[in-house]
């Protein structure tokens, strides 16, 4: 169980279009998603926080209205790249909140790598 | 502030026993996790402690310390496939994780 998938695995675009990032829980219901950016070798960077049926929360820094973060359903989330830039060239990972009683643990997907050319 | 510190890199030897050690500092606490990240691969999860004491799961074991603000993964019998990052991460009392940086570990045959 606990099962996270992430789609597409790899996109490559480029510079000034949009891409769109789904993430599902699949054998479970999140009311939280994270989603996290990392450049290579580095460590994880939480960019957001989205929660089903309202506006994500942004961490300091991130751009909102760059980073479209809608959270349609207890198991999906889409991050939505708009207008693409080299710099945004990262790997993107999302992760869904699973509660357990009074404990809460958080899985991964597979992570979407994105290239902007 | 809420901080996480780990080494940044360890070695070991395949076949031997590793521990990495985890301190942290956060407002509130409920619970601590341990991640394994494979480069370019997103992290997968490998233990959770809210209370204090060792869990074990095969080869792998978790410590917590909650007074001392301290936890430890320990590797065993260590294996080539091992190699890589160990993720520290606590959550808080808004039930969010703080990310440590990541412990590298290179396994030399």
């Amino acid at each position: 169980g606990a099962v996270v998938s992430q789609h597409p695995s790899w996109v490559i675009c480029k510079s000034g279009t949009s891409v769109k990032i789904e993430c599902r829980s699949l054998d479970f219901q999140a009311t939280t998603m994270f989603w996290y950016r990392q450049f290579p070798k580095q460590s994880l960077m939480l960019m957001a926080t989205s929660n089903e049926g309202s506006k994500a929360t942004y961490e300091q820094g991130v751009e909102k209205d760059k980073f479209l973060i809608n959270h349609a359903s207890l198991t999906l989330s889409t991050l939505t790249v708009t207008s693409a830039h080299p710099e945004d060239s990262s790997f993107y990972i999302c992760s869904a909140r699973r509660q357990e009683g009074s404990a809460y643990e958080q899985y991964f997907g597979p992570g979407t790598r994105l290239t902007v050319t | 502030g809420q901080n996480i510190d780990q080494p940044t890199e360890m070695t070991a030897t395949e076949g031997a026993i590793v521990q990495i050690n985890c301190t942290y500092q956060t407002s509130g606490f409920n619970g601590l996790f341990w991640y394994q990240q494979h480069a370019g691969e997103a992290p997968t999860f490998l233990s959770y402690n809210v209370l204090d004491g060792l869990e074990e799961k095969g080869r792998f074991s978790s410590f917590l310390s909650r007074s001392k603000g301290y936890s430890y993964l320990l590797l065993k019998e260590l294996q080539m496939k091992d190699s890589a990052s160990y993720l520290c991460a606590a959550m808080d009392s808004n039930y969010q994780l703080i990310w440590g940086a990541g412990t590298k570990l290179i396994i030399k045959p």
